[in-house]
């Protein structure tokens, strides 16, 4: 069964721009996270969704912004890029986003702002 | 990663076993995860403990300490694919958030031969 797919893998764009990060949950999952991770950190909550709901939201401005599609597949967009929007851009899928469930990572999409 | 606090690099010898710490401050404390995150690759699931004890799934152990807000992950016998962060995580209802899961900033391990 394939894992959770991200694309595009990387991605280059210059400030001020707008991005649209795509996500493909584990067949059967039906909740996503998505996640920033910055070179030497760990990953940083970004936006959690589940059947199309958002359930969470990290302490990331107005900029970033997501959604969640009928057939669990999700969209992260940043507006207005900064150069400290350069990181790697994770999602995680389980199966229903309760507590006791691990999520399970896709590969990421590297994100670098010129 | 907010509250959440683990060393940043830890060095062992293949073969040893090493034990990487983890402490927290939350209420309402939901459960607490491991990853390993090998450089460039997306971290994968180690282990979980949501009640007090030790959890063991071959070489890894975790243990949880509720009351101390303390867990740690116990790798034995390392080999030196082993060289990786670990990353802990913890899943609470922290202030504005319900139930989200935060991540520490990771500990870098070296296994040397």
């Amino acid at each position: 069964d394939a894992g959770v797919t991200q694309s595009p893998t990387h991605l280059i764009k210059t400030r001020g721009q707008h991005v649209t990060l795509r996500c493909s949950p584990i067949s059967g999952h039906k909740s996503v996270s998505w996640y920033q991770q910055v070179l030497g950190q760990g990953p940083q909550f970004i936006f959690q969704y589940y059947e199309k709901e958002e359930r969470g939201r990290g302490n990331f401005p107005d900029r970033f912004s997501a959604r969640q599609f009928p057939n669990y597949s999700s969209e992260l967009n940043v507006n207005a890029l900064l150069l400290g929007d350069s990181a790697l851009y994770l999602c995680a899928s389980s199966q229903t986003g309760v507590s006791n469930q691990p999520q399970h990572f896709g590969d990421g999409t590297r994100l670098s702002i010129l | 990663g907010q509250n959440i606090d683990q060393p940043t690099e830890m060095t062992a010898t293949e073969g040893a076993i090493v034990q990487i710490n983890c402490t927290y401050q939350t209420s309402g404390f939901n459960g607490l995860f491991w990853y390993q995150q090998h450089a460039g690759e997306a971290p994968t699931f180690l282990s979980y403990n949501v009640l007090d004890g030790l959890e063991e799934k071959g070489r890894f152990s975790s243990f949880l300490s509720r009351s101390k807000g303390y867990s740690y992950l116990l790798l034995k016998e390392l080999q030196m694919k082993d060289s990786a962060s670990y990353l802990c995580a913890v899943r609470a209802e922290w202030l504005y958030n319900n139930n989200d899961m935060r991540f520490g900033a990771g500990t870098r391990l070296t296994v040397k031969p």
